[in-house]
């Protein structure tokens, strides 16, 4: 059975930093993109990252370009999130989420984090 | 920055038709997914590939794409379509990902 399980999520003030990490199992990790997608409390959908099977390229979100390093360790099947100057907007719930044909067919249940003084 | 257009909300009387848009400048060209979200859940995708239905997900919902938009229509609307909807779907240059802001259908 495929799972992912986000954690790390938490309170932080501006600025501050926070990593998350999401452990998957149930499937080939090594095999898939991997993605970030975040949900502000009473909002859309954003997404926010991705990272390619072997780690070798990432992309990013506008807003968290510079600020957000997305990457991977497929021996012990996790993503990581690593979060920098974190903003007020960046309060959000958190999903890791596998990439199949271009499709997100597995989601985490999301961890929260909240960016407030 | 990319955007994907939908309109906020639908309502639909059930047994009736929804349809869903979603406008963006890069569809003639890139592939758009829908996904539906239910409160305090997951999304999950019910299109993919602008007209392939996932398993299991009922024969009532179709996708279309001409041009600049793609279109979630729900045949025979039920109580359990309800729902936001999502259209995502790649930038032009491929690299990052958007989401549309989102659609929320009320069967009433």
């Amino acid at each position: 059975e495929v799972q992912l399980v986000e954690s790390g999520g938490n309170s932080v003030q501006p600025g501050g930093s926070l990593r998350l990490s999401c452990a998957a199992s149930g499937f080939r990790f090594g095999s898939y993109w991997m993605h970030w997608v975040r949900q502000a409390p009473g909002r859309g959908l954003q997404w926010v990252s991705r990272i390619d099977p072997d780690g070798s390229m990432t992309n990013y979100e506008d807003s968290v370009r510079g600020r957000f390093t997305v990457s991977r360790d497929n021996a012990k099947g996790t993503l990581s999130l690593q979060m920098e100057s974190l903003r007020a907007e960046d309060t959000a719930l958190y999903y890791c989420t596998r990439s199949t044909n271009a499709s997100f067919d597995y989601w985490g249940q999301g961890t929260p984090v909240t960016v407030s003084s | 920055s990319y955007e994907l257009i939908q309109p906020p909300s639908v309502s639909v009387s059930p047994g009736q038709t929804a349809t869903i848009t979603c406008s963006g400048d890069a569809l003639p060209k890139k592939y758009a997914f829908w996904y539906r979200q239910k409160s305090g859940q997951a999304p999950v995708l019910v299109m993919y590939d602008d007209k392939k239905r996932p398993s299991g997900i009922p024969e009532r919902f179709s996708g279309s794409s001409s041009g600049t938009v793609a279109t979630l229509t729900i045949t025979g609307a039920q109580l359990e379509d309800e729902g936001d909807y999502y259209c995502f779907s790649p930038d032009i240059t491929g690299d990052n990902r958007v989401f549309g802001g989102g659609t929320k259908v009320t069967v009433l």
